[in-house]
């Protein structure tokens, strides 16, 4: 009964090839995100959806576009990969209000 | 905008030493403030937060307290264990807004 989980775990492909990484939450909360957590750890949002409509959309390539399905999905579809795109990709969840988000254990994301 | 500073790591200690993060951040208004604890190869858990000014969040031996007019949050523990070897961030969350702004991280390692 996972809260937050993400698929694969682990995502291994080459250079120009297009990926997706899906995340479910069922928790009912209202609010997902997508992280990306350099080599250094550093975590960066990409985006955040709040039922389903697009909220929070940083600098990030176009060769990336998150998909909401619905309120307890949110997939990360990621078009004509590159090198600099290897990390670890988190997704989470927020119920709304003040409160803290939930992670999931990350995608870890190796283009060569 | 809003930001989170947090003291450079590496951090290493032995076990049963005092331990202090330093956090500081810039922000208008009156942010939520949380901590976040990575374990090796895990997500991102919830280690505490504090919602107002004067706070203190506590949890598993590690607390931290909301002091405004120094614009901080730092984290401590009286004796850490090694099994608290971990990334620690601090992150924060402004009223009204969707995003939680996290710190660079903090790796600890504790040995035995």
């Amino acid at each position: 009964d996972t809260a937050v989980s993400q698929t694969p775990k682990y995502l291994v492909t080459q250079m120009g090839n297009d990926k997706s990484i899906k995340c479910e939450q069922n928790l009912g909360h209202d609010t997902m995100y997508w992280y990306k957590q350099d080599s250094k750890k550093f975590l960066k949002i990409m985006f955040s959806y709040n039922n389903k409509e697009l909220i929070i959309n940083e600098t990030v390539p176009n060769r990336f576009s998150p998909k909401s399905p619905d309120k307890a999905h949110l997939n990360l579809h990621i078009n004509s990969l590159e090198l600099g795109d290897s990390a670890v990709y988190f997704c989470a969840s927020r119920p709304g209000g003040n409160t803290e988000a939930f992670f999931g254990q990350g995608t870890r994301l190796t283009v060569v | 905008g809003d930001s989170v500073t947090q003291m450079e790591g590496p951090v290493t200690l032995s076990e049963e030493a005092f331990l202090t993060i330093n956090c500081t951040y810039t922000a208008t208004g009156y942010p939520s403030l949380f901590w976040y604890v990575q374990y090796p190869g895990e997500g991102l858990q919830l280690l505490l937060k504090a919602t107002k000014a004067d706070d203190k969040g506590s949890n598993k031996g590690f607390e931290a307290t909301y002091r405004k007019e120094t614009t901080s949050f730092h984290l401590e523990k009286g004796s850490v264990q090694v099994s608290d070897s971990a990334v620690y961030f601090c992150a924060l969350k402004q009223g009204g807004s969707e995003k939680l702004v996290f710190g660079k991280g903090t790796k600890l390692t504790v040995n035995p």
